[in-house]
């Protein structure tokens, strides 16, 4: 496609179960980030790859919390033991290579709702 | 203090106004800035960039000073379409490896 593709668009966990959010970025494109963003407040940093490097994770919450993108394409946020506060919506984004020269494209998101 | 700040909100202004907000940063490093648009349930597109010397597009206006660490988008004679929260992006390192988004503003326009 021509954008970028999150799956699933919603998700409902029982706590504690593990979960798996895939990202599907622009084709060809270098950088991918991943946000989380609760209800009212802005995308909150999560981690950042360039192709398969993962370069920072400093936004991950907890060691709960794991993401990879093994050949350089497609990432996937996993996320064990899910707990309420992880209720949110979870932002993929991808850009051609650094945000000075270009934006960041995101995907609708995948929001997750622990119960 | 937040890397990123921004007025809270909600602004709700009438049709035709002016309306301003503005951004503050705490990392004297970042070379780049932007604004993003998010519709309600909908994913954040950017909007525009902020160039040192500020910035024109049609009825927005974004600009930076750096000394006083802060960013600004204005808007003129607001239309109904320009209700959405706006976001202040600021790219933490010259990497562009963490980019930080603020809390956004939230701006309401009625008729």
């Amino acid at each position: 496609g021509a954008g970028v593709s999150q799956s699933p668009r919603y998700k409902v966990a029982k706590r504690g179960q593990d979960v798996a959010l895939r990202c599907d970025p622009i084709s060809g494109h270098v950088s991918l980030f991943w946000y989380q963003q609760a209800l009212g407040q802005g995308p909150e940093f999560l981690t950042y790859f360039q192709n398969e490097a993962q370069l920072d994770k400093s936004g991950l919450p907890s060691d709960r919390f794991f993401a990879e993108r093994p050949e350089g394409s497609v990432s996937t946020l996993k996320i064990q033991r899910t707990q309420q506060e992880d209720s949110a919506v979870y932002l993929c984004a991808s850009s051609l290579g650094q945000l000075i020269s270009g934006e960041l494209f995101f995907g609708e998101g995948s929001r997750l709702t622990v119960l | 203090r937040k890397e990123v700040e921004q007025d809270p909100g909600p602004f709700n202004v009438p049709e035709g106004a002016t309306v301003a907000f503005n951004c503050t940063y705490s990392n004297s490093a970042s070379q780049s800035f932007f604004w993003y648009r998010q519709d309600c349930r909908k994913e954040p597109k950017l909007l525009m960039s902020v160039y040192s010397s500020g910035n024109e597009d049609g009825r927005f206006t974004a600009q930076l000073n750096r000394a006083s660490q802060y960013i600004s988008l204005l808007i003129r004679d607001s239309k109904l379409s320009d209700s959405a929260t706006y976001l202040c992006v600021v790219p933490l390192y010259s990497s562009a490896s963490k980019i930080i988004f603020g809390s956004g503003t939230r701006l309401s326009i009625r008729p």
